[in-house]
Order: structure tokens, then sequence, then C-alpha cells
């Protein structure tokens, strides 16, 4: 069963430009979740989605937005970049068969770099 | 809020030796604990989940304890190899965020020198 996908993997954007990041989640998996990390933060959970619809939230501005498609693949939009955006963006996936609390499979990340 | 805090950051050790990685969090309502291993620059791989009404679980030479009531799991590997240098991070769901919503700790960097 091939793993979860994430593209592109390095990117390189300038500040105030806006970015899209994807997320192909394992075969059959309904769950995809977004998360940030950085050196200083660590990983930070950004949003969850499941069948198409966020589940859960965590605390970044507006200019982070997600959706989640009819095949369970996702996409993550920052608008305005900033230079504190620069990180490693991984996604997971996971069954959700219980509605929570599943074992997460994550994707190699794309490096985003702001300068 | 839930905190989850992974002491030391880092350690190193000699092949052969065991490690012990600890992680602590603050509120006891979770679903499960995970433990993640991350080489550099590269994505998290899931090594074992511990449900809140188990006390441990093991796979091969890895075996991770959980206790609900003092906030604390413990990651054993056993018999160290150069293989296992990487970081190990802890993650726990709660209960009333639902969904699958990670909080992490901030990850324990392991060097086993051949």
């Amino acid at each position: 069963k091939a793993g979860v996908t994430q593209t592109p993997r390095y990117l390189i954007k300038t500040r105030g430009q806006q970015v899209t990041l994807s997320c192909s989640p394992i075969s059959g998996h309904r769950s995809v979740s977004w998360y940030q990390q950085t050196p200083g933060q660590g990983l930070q959970f950004l949003f969850e989605y499941f069948s198409e619809t966020q589940r859960n939230k965590g605390n970044f501005p507006g200019r982070f937005s997600g959706r989640q498609f009819s095949n369970s693949r996702s996409e993550m939009n920052v608008s305005t970049l900033e230079l504190g955006d620069s990180a490693l963006y991984l996604c997971a996936s996971s069954s959700s068969l219980s509605g929570g609390g599943n074992t997460q499979y994550f994707g190699p990340g794309t490096r985003l770099t702001v300068l | 809020k839930q905190e989850v805090t992974q002491i030391p950051a880092a350690l190193s050790v000699p092949e052969g030796e065991n490690l012990v990685l600890n992680c602590s969090f603050t509120d006891s309502a979770i679903y499960n604990l995970q433990w993640f291993r991350q080489d550099p620059g590269k994505g998290l791989t899931s090594l074992l989940l511990i449900q809140s009404s188990q006390r441990e679980q093991t796979s091969g030479r890895l075996n991770a304890s959980l206790d609900k009531s003092s906030g604390r799991s413990t990651l054993y590997i056993a018999a160290s190899q150069p293989g296992d240098s990487a970081t190990y991070l802890c993650a726990v769901t709660l209960i009333k965020a639902a969904g699958n919503k990670l909080t992490f700790g901030g990850g324990t960097r392991v060097l086993v020198k051949p």
C-alpha cells in the first residue's frame, strides 16, 4: 500500500506571495491532518479534515487554510507569506475508524522557505 | 491546556546500551499516546500507539509504558544500534479534542555511537 505523499517536496517563495501544498493520504484513509514544524516551536497542529469537513483547527491565523476533496486528497494554502512561515509542513492520514485517536501516518513533508 | 514534555532534549549512548526516553503530559484525559521517530529532514514514522486503557505496548526491541495517573510514558529501546540514531517524539490525543489532533513533545535527539 502506498504511503502518504506530499507535493511539492521543496518550495521557495518570497514574502507576500501565496502557496498551495498538496497531500494524498493512504488509500482508504478519510482523515488528513496538517502540522507545521519549526526549530523554535516544534510540531504544531494546523487543522484536520475528515470527509471534506474541517473537524479540528489549531491556533494559526486565517492566512492558513485548507480543504479536502471527495477522494480524501487535501490541500493547504498559506496567503501573504511571512518569513516566519518558513517550516517543514507535514500531513498525516489515518483511517479514523472510531472517530478519533487513531494511528497517524505521516508524509515526507514539504520544506517551505520564505525569502 | 495540554502540555507534553520530553526530557532530556538530547542523549548520546554507546552501541549496545539500552535507551530510556521519557515523556510527560499534564492532562490525563487522553485517548492514546503515540511514539514517533524522525530522521533529519524527513517525516515521522509511527513506532507504537498505546491506548489509554493499556499499560504497555511492545514491538521488537521497543517497549512503551503508559502511566496515565502520573502523566508519564517511557519508551525503552533494547540493545541500541547506530541505526537507532534519530529524534524520538511522543504525542497525545485528548478525548475532549475529538478527531486525531496530536499534541507533541519537543522530542529527544538520540545518538548511538558505534
